[in-house]
């Protein structure tokens, strides 16, 4: 049964692109979340996914976006890269409806030039 | 790897010892807390979980400790290892809110 997959693992964008990354939930969850995680810090909370749709937002600007497919597999979108976007980012799915079972990929490191 | 230990705190232990790891939380509201572990390389790892309705919960080889008067988590584990080596974080969720909040990390490090 597997777990919760990322893609990619890392990536290195520069200043003012765009970037996609890609989540897979554990078998049986219907809900993700994606976290920032700076070098040295706890991760932060971007936003959750239910239904294909954004259910709670953390302190991000609009530049961070997502979305939700039917498969329960999610997306993040960064515009117009800063370098302090340099972390590395998280997915953490769950089942709306559990006890807050939060599984965690192993994340994908995203280094802006 | 990924160090995700670089400027936290750190205790070092020696095998075989016991460490505790202490974690305040920011809000009187939270519910529900959690440990993860994060080793180098990977995302955060679940430990062990406890309501605000206990004081204390034990599972194999640690333990969590909640004081809800001065908003104070610790994890105890028994007898570390040399796996045991990693980031510990502690994460509340409350309120109406689902998502976790991470409190600042602790790197452990267990000395052979």
């Amino acid at each position: 049964d597997a777990g919760v997959t990322q893609s990619p693992t890392h990536l290195i964008k520069t200043r003012g692109q765009q970037v996609t990354l890609r989540c897979s939930p554990k078998s049986g969850h219907d809900t993700v979340s994606w976290y920032q995680q700076a070098l040295g810090q706890g991760p932060q909370f971007i936003f959750q996914y239910y239904e294909e749709e954004e259910r709670q937002r953390g302190n991000f600007p609009d530049r961070f976006s997502g979305h939700q497919f039917p498969n329960y597999s999610s997306e993040l979108n960064v515009n117009a890269l800063l370098l302090g976007d340099s972390a590395l980012y998280l997915c953490a799915s769950s089942l709306q409806t559990g006890n807050y079972g939060y599984t965690f990929g192993s994340g994908t490191r995203l280094t802006v030039v | 790897g990924e160090n995700v230990g670089l400027h936290l705190p750190t205790l070092s232990v020696q095998e075989g010892d016991n460490s505790i790891i202490n974690c305040a939380y920011s809000n009187s509201a939270s519910d529900y807390f959690i440990w993860y572990k994060q080793e180098s390389g990977k995302g955060p790892q679940f430990i062990i979980d406890i309501r605000s309705n206990m004081d204390k919960r034990q599972g194999q080889r640690v333990t969590v400790l909640l004081n809800k008067t001065v908003k104070h988590l610790s994890l105890q584990i028994a007898a570390t290892q040399p796996g045991d080596s990693a980031v510990y974080f502690c994460a509340e969720i409350g309120g109406s809110q689902g998502n976790l909040i991470f409190g600042k990390g602790t790197k452990l490090s267990v000395k052979p």
